[in-house]
């Protein structure tokens, strides 16, 4: 079946850096790319809708300068979390719509814990 | 908007036979999804319905009722590993997937 790499599946980092997560759709071409973020024993918050060669679509409330996500290819969508913050650690999870499967299904990544410490 | 409920918790003992119930509002959707996640994974896909019915997939089977704005996933012949939360979703026609808060089902020997 589909498969969506996502990288890196942990990374820790310092208050006030930035990190970047990667998210590959590996056997097929997404042209629309989903992040979300969960919170331990929580539902999939969408925080953005990536859309390869244009502007991602935020979600109210998910700061669009904070969470920066760039969609360059057809198979990469990034998401780079800047100047983060203790707040910021959560678990971060990509998914891409596989546009010839049944409705378009939507595969996730592996996820990345984010802490910051 | 979107609204969906799931119970929080379930338990169920191996071997048998569990249904996690989701009922949702909303003004459309094109269909629904059911997605599996063990804990600190990423969701996996179970099943999408599309037309009211039972669509069955080995010990999995998930119905629809877009009447009655309710869907339910069956698990026959539990094992351990079954142990998981289970996420009901609606795919819009914004294509955008729309989550239930999941169901966290325990399986026991």
């Amino acid at each position: 079946g589909a498969v969506v790499s996502q990288h890196p599946s942990r990374v820790i980092c310092k208050s006030g850096t930035s990190v970047k997560i990667e998210c590959r759709s590996l056997d097929f071409q997404a042209t629309t790319m989903f992040w979300y973020r969960q919170f331990p024993k929580k539902s999939l918050m969408l925080m953005a809708t990536s859309n390869e060669g244009s502007k991602a679509t935020y979600e109210q409330g998910v700061e669009k300068d904070k969470f920066l996500i760039n969609h360059a290819s057809l198979t990469l969508s990034t998401l780079t979390v800047t100047s983060a913050h203790p707040e910021d650690s959560s678990f971060y999870i990509c998914s891409a719509r596989d546009e010839e499967g049944p409705g378009n299904t939507i595969y996730f990544g592996e996820g990345s814990w984010l802490t910051v410490v | 908007g979107q609204n969906i409920d799931q119970p929080t918790e379930m338990t169920a003992t191996e071997g048998a036979i569990v249904q996690i119930n989701c009922t949702y509002q909303t003004s459309g959707f094109n269909g629904l999804f059911w997605y599996q996640q063990h804990a600190g994974e990423a969701p996996t896909f179970l099943s999408y319905n599309v037309l009211d019915g039972l669509e069955e997939k080995g010990r999995f089977s998930s119905f629809l009722s877009r009447s009655k704005g309710y869907s339910y996933l069956l698990l026959k012949e539990l094992q351990m590993k079954d142990s998981a939360s289970y996420l009901c979703a609606l795919y819009t026609g914004g294509f955008k997937t729309i989550f239930g808060a999941g169901t966290r089902l325990f399986v026991k020997a």
